[in-house]
């Protein structure tokens, strides 16, 4: 069973349409990233959360401790946004991430 | 803002030969890490690096692997005699202290095993 979980695997849309990823997780955590990766592989950190809620311009990263889960959300989505977002958490007592495997985000003009 | 820097992007070797993966991590950062990434899999996790030793490694992290950081800012993954299956996109990733701080996650090299 994998200790990370996301859905959707792929996701379409239209530009402009409201996005949401979800995440959830089996294990005891101490924080959970939200993370980028383009075509040419390359990981970009976008969010790291331990509780709440956070924003950083159409990106809202929201988690739920009690329930295991978190979400992403763009808002406005632009075609630049298509990559592979990926979830992955930092289990409590250690330094190593676990990653879910990724939801591949396509936005169509 | 600062980078974690991998050398080479891509690296093509023969199944039986030695490697080296090269990372320079951003320079107050405490924390090292490689992670991997076999093609249309998840990312996984190899070792962690702290104060000069191993502080966490996975399964996968066997003795066929070794990490070092030879000069204070170079911090390397070898892989001793490579098999096929090492093919994968290997991610070098550093943060500053423990706790819950941000990763900083380099471009990545691309090994191809043939």
């Amino acid at each position: 069973k994998n200790e990370v979980e996301q859905s959707p695997q792929n996701l379409t849309a239209q530009e402009g349409e409201f996005i949401t990823i979800n995440c959830s997780y089996s294990v005891g955590i101490s924080a959970l990233h939200w993370l980028q990766q383009h075509p040419g592989g390359g990981i970009v950190s976008l969010f790291m959360l331990s509780s709440g809620k956070k924003k950083h311009g159409r990106l809202i990263a929201t988690i739920n401790i009690q329930e295991k889960h978190s979400s992403l959300h763009i808002t406005a989505s632009h075609p630049r946004d298509s990559a592979v977002y990926i979830c992955a958490v930092r289990i409590q007592g250690a330094q190593k991430l676990v990653f879910g495997q990724g939801t591949r985000l396509t936005i169509n003009p | 803002e600062p980078e974690v820097t991998q050398t080479p992007s891509h690296q093509v070797t023969q199944m039986g030969q030695e490697v080296i993966l090269r990372c320079v991590p951003i320079s107050n950062h405490l924390y090292f890490y490689w992670y991997r990434q076999i093609l249309g899999q998840k990312v996984e996790f190899l070792v962690s690096f702290y104060n000069n030793e191993i502080s966490e490694k996975s399964e996968i992290f066997d003795d066929q692997f070794s990490v070092e950081r030879p000069d204070g800012s170079n911090f390397t993954l070898k892989i001793r005699s490579t098999k096929l299956e090492d093919s994968a996109m290997y991610f070098c990733a550093s943060n500053e202290m423990a706790g819950n701080y941000g990763y900083t996650f380099g471009s990545g090299t691309r090994l191809t095993v043939v």
